[in-house]
């Protein structure tokens, strides 16, 4: 069954610490891998996405994921958080007919980041 | 530039009940999808709509449908409403991938 699964439920960080969020997906055929962010209070945001080319994608707020076919991961990265990004962040997959797009998000559980001032 | 707007915002309703919730799309965007997130399940796909027809739909039953009308808003009905349903259904619109969400209607049935 298609499915994405993201590691890490709640992390914990100290302002300037280095994040890494990870997301595995299930599923065969071509893919397109997005991030989205809920801030408190806030609606689903997205991050950043990877449709095809350069693996290494870069998104808003300093944000950046990888993608590796070979592991079916697209985690994220991010050098130093700040205490504004505390949300929560959910890893997504776009399933793919042989004739074109779905329409179909599947979500991962989502992660929830605390950041300590 | 104006975001998804959806109608109301929160719902309380009793078993058997039937709803309808509405999605107003960004302007230019002409598919609509919607999306439960019920406790523990995480964001599940509902429906996907296009130019006014149904394109997709996840794995729920027949008493979910909807309908896109020609200004590409769209409602989602729920007949026969269990407790089940109660969830934050969120829709969704693009004009070709990125989907773009809006604040969604928190349901809850009774």
């Amino acid at each position: 069954a298609q499915s994405v699964s993201q590691h890490n439920h709640h992390v914990i960080l100290s302002e300037a610490a280095s994040l890494e969020l990870g997301c595995n997906y299930s599923y065969g055929g071509t893919v397109n891998l997005f991030w989205y962010v809920q801030y408190p209070g806030q609606h689903l945001q997205l991050l950043l996405k990877y449709f095809s080319g350069d693996p290494l994608v870069k998104g808003i707020k300093g944000f950046e994921a990888e993608f590796i076919k070979s592991k079916f991961s697209f985690n994220l990265r991010k050098p130093s958080v700040q205490w504004s990004d505390t949300a929560e962040y959910f890893c997504a997959v776009a399933t793919q007919w042989s004739w074109g797009n779905t329409g179909k998000l599947i979500f991962g559980q989502g992660t929830t980041l605390q950041v300590k001032p | 530039e104006a975001g998804v707007t959806q109608s109301p915002t929160h719902l309380i309703k009793t078993r058997g009940q039937q709803v309808t919730l509405r999605c107003s799309p960004i302007s230019g965007h002409t598919s609509v999808y919607w999306y439960q997130q019920a406790l523990g399940l995480g964001l599940q796909f509902l429906l996907w709509y296009d130019e006014g027809e149904e394109r997709n739909r996840g794995n729920f039953p027949p008493r979910f449908s909807g309908r896109q009308f020609p200004n590409y808003s769209s409602e989602l009905n729920v007949n026969a409403l269990e407790l089940e349903d109660s969830a934050l259904y969120l829709c969704a619109s693009s004009f070709v991938f990125e989907q773009f969400f809006g604040p969604g209607t928190r349901l809850t049935v009774l």
